[in-house]
């Protein structure tokens, strides 16, 4: 069974400072996929970024980039340069191939500081 | 309209009250999902319903009952619900296949409230 652990219920960082949000995650695949969401007040999901378990370089996407570490089982989300804006729970998520839906974590809310 | 919708965006009914959710994806996909998210829980998937028939029915109690009546709509009937029952309900969209990477895009949710 897949798992996804992220263990910081709550982030604080200074806007225009970089943060990185951490994820864990268990699965018995070899092929896998790896996503981040961001869950605004207005309660709709949005996807931010992507990585497969046999992509050679760490995903980006603007802002977003993930620190993929496939021997740690990490992928751990970095935003640069943080906006007000960011402000909103983050969750991770995976599913490996085929149909399976996707797996969640617990999510991490990250307050952006003026 | 565009990517996924859902209706009533809040939904306030009393536990001997029959309602339902309604969801509209405008992307093509062949699946669907309900999932259900509550205060400092993960998201918890509910159904699956791939190429318009159930897949997954993760234990859900029988007073929430799917209906997919197309590839594009999926409801969400709801009837004599538990005080507990309130969360975010939000419906998602993919397009399942060999890939591993089947973004699933997400509707705004429906907030239920039940008293």
């Amino acid at each position: 069974a897949q798992k996804i652990t992220q263990t910081q219920p709550g982030m604080f960082v200074q806007e225009k400072e970089a943060v990185t949000l951490d994820c864990t995650y268990d699965t018995s695949d070899q092929s896998y996929g790896l996503f981040w969401y961001k869950q605004p007040s207005s309660g709709e999901m949005i996807f931010l970024i992507y990585q497969g378990s046999y992509d050679e370089q760490n995903a980006t996407e603007g802002r977003y980039s993930l620190n993929f570490q496939k021997a740690r089982k990490s992928a751990n989300l970095v935003i640069s340069a943080s906006q007000l804006g960011d402000s909103a729970m983050y969750f991770c998520a995976m599913r490996d191939r085929g149909n399976t839906p996707l797996v969640f974590g617990k999510g991490t809310r990250l307050s952006v500081i003026a | 309209e565009t990517g996924v919708t859902q209706t009533p965006r809040h939904l306030v009914m009393g536990m001997t009250n029959k309602k339902s959710l309604k969801c509209e994806q405008h992307l093509g996909h062949n699946a669907m999902y309900w999932y259900k998210q509550s205060a400092k829980k993960p998201l918890e998937l509910m159904f699956v319903y791939s190429l318009e028939e159930r897949v997954e029915n993760n234990s859900v109690p029988s007073r929430f009952s799917p209906e997919c009546p197309n590839s594009s709509h999926l409801f969400l009937h709801l009837h004599t619900l538990q005080p507990e029952d309130s969360a975010l309900y939000l419906c998602a969209s993919s397009q399942v296949g060999l890939a591993e990477y089947n973004e699933q895009f997400f509707g705004p949710g429906t907030r239920l409230t039940v008293l």
